[in-house]
């Protein structure tokens, strides 16, 4: 099994309509994250969480919201999809005590809001 | 906003020969680690390089750091057809909670 599963890994949905993608981990990590990547942008923070229960906003965080209610679970949702939500989302865990081993990431969910 | 800034965009190769990719940023960091991607798929954590580094080795890869020029460099020697994914470095923003920023990434092409 992967260290960091990402559910669904496909997904199409309508302008308006609610989704969420879910993360969970097998690596015991502390934080967790969920990035954007857009063809010719990179990566770009959405939002971040150190331990459960604590959220924190990144670069582009409108329009999404996160919860945590588990150290191995993070959950992003869109709360009305709106087109230019069309990306690859993923998600990623680290140990804040283990720095040197860098970000470990999910297979990556996309996402396709028509 | 985007902190590292990979170059070139683009590259390719013949296996065999060496890939050069070149990774600047703006403001101060901590570290700095690059992160390979194959098409469609997750990143993969290659190498982490800390600011009082000036080089790191990791097999075929070689990283060297220049904090003056606010610039890193990965070579990957004797390239390979499997090398071909995008190459992505990320430093840390600087602060106390030490969140990644990537930069957009060098698709590297490494032809048979």
């Amino acid at each position: 099994d992967a260290d960091v599963t990402q559910t669904p890994r496909n997904r199409i949905t309508k302008t308006g309509k609610r989704i969420m993608l879910e993360c969970s981990q097998t690596k015991g990590h502390d934080r967790m994250y969920w990035y954007r990547q857009d063809p010719g942008l990179g990566l770009r923070l959405i939002y971040y969480s150190f331990d459960v229960k604590d959220i924190n906003k990144g670069e582009i965080s409108d329009g999404y919201s996160v919860s945590r209610q588990a150290q191995a679970k993070f959950s992003l949702s869109l709360e009305s999809a709106i087109p230019n939500q069309t990306a690859l989302y993923f998600c990623a865990t680290s140990d804040s005590q283990r720095h040197h081993h860098g970000y470990t990431f999910g297979s990556g969910t996309r996402l396709t809001v028509v | 906003s985007q902190q590292g800034e990979e170059d070139p965009q683009a590259l390719s190769i013949q296996e065999g020969e060496n890939a050069t990719m070149n990774c600047s940023y703006k403001t101060s960091i901590n570290n700095l680690q690059w992160y390979r991607q194959n098409s469609g798929r997750g990143l993969v954590h290659l190498i982490l390089i800390r600011s009082n580094e000036r080089e790191k080795h990791s097999g075929r890869l070689r990283v060297t750091l220049d904090t003056s020029k606010k610039s890193s460099s990965l070579l990957i020697t004797a390239s390979r057809a499997a090398d071909t994914a995008s190459y992505f470095c990320a430093t840390d923003d600087g602060g106390s909670q030490g969140n990644l920023i990537f930069g957009k990434g060098t698709k590297l092409s490494v032809k048979p």
